[in-house]
């Protein structure tokens, strides 16, 4: 089955610097995957989707010169937090299908980022 | 007005009864669906697709109602193990972007 891979799983960061989180298809090629958001008690909320070899769509409200994203390869995106911040600290989850015409989406593990 | 709703709960259910739960979606043109399941401070998991003539997995069970916007999920003989919280997404469009609802808060007990 498909098999995504989130890295790292949890990160503590002071105020001001950046984090980079690995999401990566291990057994598919993913063209598309996605970057989620989810504040305690709340949905999942996507941020945006990234698009191998080229740029990423950003939803509305996310600001993308904060929340770099690169998908550089078949199989893995990364998601940069730069200058994070207090309000910053929160689950940050990945996903991608094997095959998007069953819309089957495998998420990674979910990274905890707490901004100190 | 949230693309995807529903109730938060808690649902408090006895060990071994039925419990079912509803989710509306507003984009009309929503072509598929699923439930996940998201155990606490963990990723969401997949539970099961929704198919428009209803489908059954086990104790589960899912329903769609495309004329009043809606999707159900049944959990028959609860488990303990079945305390969870449950999402109810929505695929928008073409891409594949998904909408999750917020998740309705189920609790079995002994």
């Amino acid at each position: 089955g498909a098999v995504v891979s989130q890295h790292p799983s949890r990160v503590i960061c002071k105020s001001g610097t950046s984090v980079k989180i690995e999401c990566r298809s291990l057994d598919f090629q993913a063209t598309t995957m996605f970057w989620y958001r989810q504040f305690p008690k709340q949905s999942l909320m996507l941020m945006a989707t990234s698009n191998e070899g080229s740029k990423a769509t950003y939803e509305q409200g996310v600001e993308k010169d904060k929340f770099l994203i690169n998908h550089a390869s078949l199989t893995l995106s990364t998601l940069t937090v730069t200058s994070a911040h207090p309000e910053d600290s929160s689950f940050y989850i990945c996903s991608a299908s094997l095959n998007r015409a069953n819309y089957g989406y495998t998420f990674g593990s979910g990274t905890r980022l707490t901004v100190v | 007005r949230k693309e995807v709703e529903q109730d938060p709960g808690p649902f408090n259910v006895p060990e071994g009864a039925t419990v079912a739960f509803n989710c509306t979606y507003s984009n009309s043109a929503s072509q598929s669906f699923f439930w996940y399941r998201q155990d606490c401070r963990k990723e969401p998991k997949l539970l099961m697709s929704v198919y428009s003539s209803g489908n059954e997995d086990g104790r589960f069970t899912a329903q769609l109602n495309r004329a009043s916007q809606y999707i159900s999920l049944l959990i028959r003989d609860s488990k303990l193990s079945d305390s969870a919280t449950y999402l109810c997404v929505a695929v928008t469009d073409s891409w594949g972007k998904l909408q999750f609802g917020a998740g309705t808060q189920v609790v079995v007990t002994p």
